[in-house]
């Protein structure tokens, strides 16, 4: 079965300095890997997705990720971290084992990023 | 404007009582979703529907019922079977590439509060 684990569930970081938020992902399969982020009390938003094509993935806003199998990693990166980035970001993979073809996603706890001036 | 509504985005439900919650796309999406959302947890599937007139259950169906009648429409009605209401509820919808679905887009999301 297919999970995912973000490694922190709360990240607090400077205005203008950068932003890690680590995730880690298990799957027997080549899997499909997003990052969504959600301002409170609104919907999720599509930052960036993986689909086996360029590892580094380029998202918006300056949001970037890099898939590294060897690692099972998916790690999401900003070089300078802007107010307006402060949100709950979701690792999410694509099991892609699920039959009837859907494509069921598997949701991490999420990472709460505060960012103070 | 292209996107996922959702109405109403707060609702206060008395226990007892059955609420339906509205989620209208004109993405021209195959499939569409229902989550459900509690503090500190990430998404968990209720009900998905990859084609009108049919829907599967997710991983927490019990208390919940959904109908597909219109492309665009996917209403879910939470019941009074539903022991612990309160929540927030998120639509998505996707297309369907080569009988698999694509990238889920999202709803602005409802607010369930049982008094």
């Amino acid at each position: 079965a297919q999970s995912v684990t973000q490694l922190d569930s709360h990240v607090s970081v400077s205005e203008g300095t950068p932003v890690l938020l680590r995730c880690n992902y298990s799957s027997s399969y080549s899997p499909s890997l997003f990052w969504y982020v959600q301002h409170p009390n609104k919907g999720l938003q599509l930052l960036l997705k993986y689909t086996s094509a360029a590892t580094l993935v380029k998202g918006i806003n300056g949001f970037e990720a890099e898939f590294k199998k060897s690692e099972t990693s998916f790690h999401l990166t900003k070089p300078s971290a802007h107010m307006s980035d402060a949100a709950e970001y979701f690792c999410v993979v694509s099991d892609q084992t699920f039959s009837g073809g859907y494509n069921k996603l598997i949701f991490g706890a999420g990472t709460r990023l505060a960012v103070h001036p | 404007d292209g996107g996922i509504t959702q109405s109403p985005k707060y609702l206060f439900r008395k226990e007892g009582q059955n609420v339906t919650l509205s989620c209208e796309q004109n993405l021209n999406h195959d499939a569409m979703y229902w989550y459900r959302q509690d503090p500190g947890q990430g998404l968990r599937l209720i009900y998905y529907s990859q084609i009108v007139n049919d829907f599967q259950k997710g991983d927490i169906a019990e208390g919940y019922s959904v109908s597909r009648e219109k492309k665009e429409s996917f209403p879910l009605t939470v019941t009074s079977a539903q022991k612990n209401p309160t929540a927030f509820y998120l639509c998505a919808s996707s297309m369907l590439a080569g009988g698999r679905a694509d990238t889920q887009y999202f709803g602005p999301g409802t607010r369930l509060t049982v008094l």
